[in-house]
C-alpha cells in the first residue's frame, strides 16, 4: 500500500524560509515522478510543483507553478524515499496545507495524482 | 492555461439520491486528460477517476464520469453518507496542470 507522510509544515514569518519533506513507502519510490500540489485555508487545490523520475525519457526534470518559480524548490533522495520542497522568500499567500502526491507516471507532463498524503499546515505570518 | 469552471458550487441532496457534478473547461481538454478527486476535511484527496471515465481502483461503481472537449460530468449514482464532500476535477492534458474550484456536496 502507497504510504506518503508529509513533515516540516509551521509558522515562519513572511520572507522567511522552510522546508518540507514527504517520506513514501510502499513503492518503487524512484520510478515515479512526485509532486506538491497546496490547499490554502477555505480555498481549493493548487498545483505546486513537480519532479520526474530518473527513468524519465529526459532524465530528471522539475516544474513549478508560475505563482512559486524562483522561490520554491523540489528535489528528490531515492535512497531515502524522501521527497523535498525548500519553499524561501516566503509570502502570506504561501499559507496552505501542503500535500505531497504520486502520479503514475515517470515524467512530468500528462499527469494526474493517485496517491495523496495527509499534508503538512505552513503558516505565512508576522 | 486552462481555467476549469466546477458547477454548482453546493448541491444539497439526500442520501439515495443522484448527484450530477460539473467541470467546463475553457479550452478543449485534449484526450479528455481530466482527473476527478474527492476531498474531506482533514483528509487527504482521494484520487476518484482519469481520463474522464475510467474509475481508479477501488471506487465505486456508483461513480461515473463522463464527458469530453470542454464539457465534463462525474455523476454519483446513489448517495451514501461518505460521499458528502468535495470534489475536484483536474485537467492534466496541458501545461500548467490545473483544478477546479470544487464542488460541495452537502446533506440536505
Amino acid at each position: 500500500e502507497v504510504h506518503l507522510v508529509e513533515s516540516g509544515g509551521g509558522l515562519v514569518q513572511p520572507g522567511g524560509s522552510l522546508r518540507l519533506s514527504c517520506s513514501a513507502s510502499g513503492f518503487t519510490f524512484s520510478a515515479y515522478a512526485m509532486h506538491w500540489v497546496r490547499q490554502s485555508p477555505g480555498k481549493g487545490l493548487e498545483y505546486v510543483s513537480s519532479i520526474s523520475s530518473e527513468f524519465s525519457s529526459d532524465g530528471v526534470s522539475t516544474y513549478y507553478a508560475d505563482a512559486v518559480k524562483g522561490r520554491f524548490t523540489i528535489s528528490r533522495d531515492n535512497s531515502k524515499k524522501t521527497l523535498h520542497l525548500q519553499m524561501s522568500s516566503l509570502r502570506a499567500e504561501d499559507t496552505a496545507f501542503y500535500y505531497c502526491a504520486k502520479s503514475r507516471a515517470s515524467g512530468n507532463t500528462y499527469v494526474y495524482f493517485d496517491s495523496w498524503g495527509q499534508g503538512t499546515l505552513v503558516t505565512v505570518s508576522s | 492555461e486552462v481555467v476549469l469552471t466546477q458547477s454548482p458550487g453546493t448541491l444539497s441532496l439526500s442520501p439515495g439520491e443522484r448527484a450530477t457534478l460539473s467541470c467546463r473547461a475553457s479550452q478543449s481538454v485534449s484526450s479528455s486528460y481530466l482527473a476527478w478527486y474527492q476531498k474531506k476535511p482533514d483528509q487527504a484527496p482521494r484520487f476518484l477517476m482519469h481520463g474522464a471515465s475510467v474509475r481508479a481502483t477501488g471506487i465505486s461503481d456508483r461513480f461515473s464520469g463522463s464527458g469530453s472537449g470542454t464539457d465534463f460530468n462525474l455523476t454519483i449514482s446513489r448517495l451514501e453518507p461518505e460521499d458528502f464532500a468535495v470534489y475536484y476535477c483536474q485537467q492534466y492534458g496541458s501545461s500548467p496542470l490545473t483544478f477546479g474550484g470544487g464542488t460541495k456536496v452537502e446533506i440536505k
